[in-house]
């Protein structure tokens, strides 16, 4: 699987959109890019995933560059309990060929300000 | 509700002992996965499972063990050959068809290994 880098921390005002960067310039042509987070204490939440297509649901927004080397997981108006480790993963799709681990960095901590 | 469960939150035992970590799942999932959390980083894979009475190793598998006798059960035993057994540990479980995998994640269980 693709090494992803991360920037240690984050601040964000309520309200406002929270952008976390992840560079995955290793990433081929045939893994898709996850985003998980994890508030403190819980299990880890899945948040999004994609191949090259931009990608939207309820929780966040995710952009993946036509190059595929980044992507950026937007939050679009962050509350304090969107305070979290904020992890970016690649990996194949498993598909037909079942399950595969997840590899977890050390991920973003992003902390949402009043 | 569906869902995952881990039993219980806190776990606290004697070095030396075996214990037995619980986890359930209501999801109809065929993969189950163990991860161990230390503090301050990322998760890491000890064990991991496609379907009932198959398993295979992790990163980290030395000193545990896991049986996979019924889909809804994959329960995790730390054994006394673990140097170093103190830490959170996540139970995850995901369905195994190509439309996605992404991993729903139990609350975790914290064993304090004195």
């Amino acid at each position: 699987d693709a090494k992803t880098t991360q920037p240690t921390s984050m601040d964000c005002a309520e309200g406002r959109a929270a952008n976390l960067p992840c560079n995955h310039s290793t990433i081929s042509g045939n893994e898709y890019v996850y985003w998980y987070r994890q508030i403190h204490s819980q299990g880890p939440q899945y948040i999004i995933h994609g191949l090259k297509n931009n990608e939207t649901n309820e929780m966040a927004s995710l952009i993946i560059t036509e190059d595929r080397k980044s992507s950026t997981l937007i939050l679009p108006h962050a509350t304090l309990r969107d305070t979290a480790v904020y992890y970016c993963i690649v990996r194949d799709h498993p598909g037909i060929q079942g399950a595969q681990k997840l590899v977890f960095g050390q991920g973003t901590r992003l902390t949402i300000n009043p | 509700d569906g869902g995952i469960t881990q039993s219980p939150k806190y776990l606290f035992r004697k070095e030396g002992q075996n214990v037995t970590l619980s986890c359930e799942q209501n999801l109809n999932h065929d993969a189950m996965y163990w991860y161990r959390q230390d503090p301050g980083q990322g998760l890491r894979l000890i064990y991991y499972s496609q379907i009932v009475n198959d398993f295979q190793k992790g990163d980290i598998a030395e000193g545990y063990s896991v049986s996979r006798e019924k889909k809804e059960s994959f329960p995790l035993t730390v054994t006394s050959a673990q140097k170093n057994p103190t830490a959170f540990y996540l139970c995850a479980s995901s369905p195994r068809d190509s439309t996605g995998d992404e991993q729903y994640f139990g609350p975790g269980t914290r064993l304090t290994v004195t």
